[in-house]
C-alpha cells in the first residue's frame, strides 16, 4: 500500500528553528509537495521538491532524500503565525496525490 | 498566480435539500479539478477527480448519486451534494493544477463550510 507518515503534533519556541519529517512509501515517485494549513481554512502551497537536495525559499526550506524516501520542512526564525498544519504529500507514478495526515505546528511565546 | 475561486463559502441547509458548490478557475485553464473533503483535525479525503468533458472519478467509498460532480467547462467544476443530510456536514474544500501531470502545485479554493441542520 501507499503510505505517507508524519509526526501529529510538534511543539517549538517562537524565533526557533523547527524541522518537520515526512517518510514516503508509493508506487512510485513524481515529486514530493509541503502544504501550509491554517485551522478553517485551505490549503497553501509552500514547495515542490522532484530532485534530491535542499530547496530554500526565505524563512522555510525543503528536503528530499528520494532514496530513503524522505522529506523534511525547515522552518527558521519561527512566528506565531506559522502555528498551523504541515501536509506532506506525494505525487506517485499514475501521477495521483498521496496525502499525508498533517503535522500540527504550535508555537508558544 | 493562478486562482481558483469557489463558492459560497459558508452554507447552511436544511435536511433533504441539496446544495451546489462552485469551482472556478480565475486564470488558467483546468483540465482536472479535485473535491476534497475535509474532517475537524483531519487531513484532506480526495473525494472526486473531476475531468472536463466527461465524468468524475470517484473514490471507493464516495456515493457518486449523491456527490454530483460536472465539469462542464475548462474554468468551472461544480460538486452538489444531493439530499443532504447531517452527517455531510463538513469542510469542502476544490483543487485545480496548472498541468495534469503532478508537476505543479495545487491551488485550492478557499473551501466551503457545509452544515446541514
Amino acid at each position: 500500500g501507499q503510505n505517507i507518515d508524519q509526526p501529529t503534533e510538534m511543539t517549538a519556541t517562537e524565533g526557533a528553528i523547527v524541522q518537520i519529517n515526512c517518510t514516503y512509501q508509493t508506487s512510485g515517485f513524481n515529486g514530493l509537495f509541503w502544504y501550509q494549513q491554517h485551522a478553517g481554512e485551505a490549503p497553501t502551497f509552500l514547495s515542490y521538491n522532484v530532485l534530491d537536495g535542499l530547496e530554500e525559499k526565505g524563512r522555510f526550506s525543503s528536503f528530499l532524500s528520494r532514496s530513503k524516501g524522505y522529506s523534511y520542512l525547515l522552518l527558521k526564525e519561527l512566528q506565531m503565525k506559522d502555528s498551523a498544519s504541515y501536509l506532506c504529500a506525494v505525487t506517485d507514478s499514475n501521477y495521483q496525490l498521496i496525502w499525508g495526515a498533517g503535522t500540527k505546528l504550535i508555537i508558544k511565546p | 498566480g493562478a486562482v481558483v475561486s469557489q463558492h459560497p463559502s459558508r452554507v447552511i441547509c436544511k435536511s433533504g435539500t441539496s446544495v451546489k458548490i462552485e469551482c472556478r478557475s480565475l486564470d488558467f485553464q483546468a483540465t482536472t479539478m479535485f473535491w476534497y473533503r475535509q474532517f475537524p483535525k483531519k487531513s484532506l479525503m480526495l473525494m472526486a477527480t473531476s475531468n472536463e468533458g466527461s465524468k468524475a472519478t470517484y473514490e471507493q467509498g464516495v456515493e457518486k448519486d449523491k456527490f454530483l460532480i460536472n465539469h462542464a467547462s475548462l474554468t468551472l467544476s461544480t460538486l452538489t451534494v444531493t439530499s443532504a443530510h447531517p452527517e455531510d456536514s463538513s469542510f469542502y474544500i476544490c483543487s485545480a493544477s496548472e498541468d495534469d501531470r503532478g508537476s505543479s502545485p495545487l491551488h485550492f479554493g478557499n473551501g466551503t463550510r457545509l452544515t446541514v441542520t
